[in-house]
């Protein structure tokens, strides 16, 4: 069965470094989501593609966060610098373009920043 | 703006017991509700999905309704199981290509 696939699973670094994270999602999925998830909490959009372009980043703290799916497949997330807020699970999704739209999601990154 | 409550927060049960699980939302205009779980420190499971023209869904021991007019769903898990114990997660899509508002979460706990 096809699966959303994600790198690292998980990430210690320091605050004021640079962290980057790998999504690749479903074959053939048009949409890709990066959430974060804080300790206790429900999954927060970052930001949406739908295929190569962005199409919701109302929530993705632009000054310090960017994230990039060039030819429409797989994805990256960067963080520079990481601040101790950060410190998160990321979690990547995917959904195809037809009904119900259902999203798929991958196993997620800890980030824990000291 | 959409807002979505999972009430109670935590919940623990002995084995064999059913379990009910509580998911309300604000916004009665949604495209589909999931459900999910999590294991601590892992990603999201998908259990079930009901489009907002279904009253539920079925997959084993698990049952999913929605009332879209009254803004909830239940989720019913049949004879628990320890293996059972996680947080379970609801979510509602409120258009068809966007994003997924969650509530926070029950915590289950299954005792032997």
């Amino acid at each position: 069965e096809a699966e959303v696939a994600q790198s690292p699973r998980y990430k210690i670094t320091e605050k004021s470094q640079a962290v980057a994270f790998w999504c690749d999602p479903i074959s053939g999925h048009a949409t890709l989501y990066w959430y974060r998830q804080i300790l206790g909490q429900g999954p927060e959009l970052l930001v949406q593609f739908q295929d190569e372009s962005v199409v919701d980043d109302s929530q993705l703290p632009k000054d310090r966060f960017s994230a990039e799916r060039l030819k429409g497949v797989d994805s990256t997330l960067k963080i520079q610098p990481a601040e101790l807020g950060d410190s998160a699970m990321y979690l990547c999704a995917s959904s195809p373009r037809t009904e119900p739209y259902e999203q798929y999601f991958g196993p997620g990154t800890r980030l824990t920043v000291t | 703006k959409q807002e979505v409550t999972q009430i109670p927060a935590a919940l623990s049960v002995p084995e064999g017991e059913n379990l009910v699980l509580n998911c309300s939302f604000t916004d009665s205009a949604i495209y589909n509700l999931q459900w999910f779980r999590q294991d601590p420190g892992k990603g999201l499971t998908s259990l079930l999905l009901i489009q907002s023209s279904q009253r539920e869904q079925t997959s084993g021991r698990l049952n999913a309704s929605l009332d879209k007019s009254s803004g909830r769903s239940t989720l019913y898990i049949a004879a628990s199981q320890p293996g059972d114990s996680a947080t379970y997660l609801c979510a509602v899509l409120t258009d068809s290509w966007g994003k997924l508002q969650f509530g926070a979460g029950t915590q289950v706990v299954v005792t032997p």
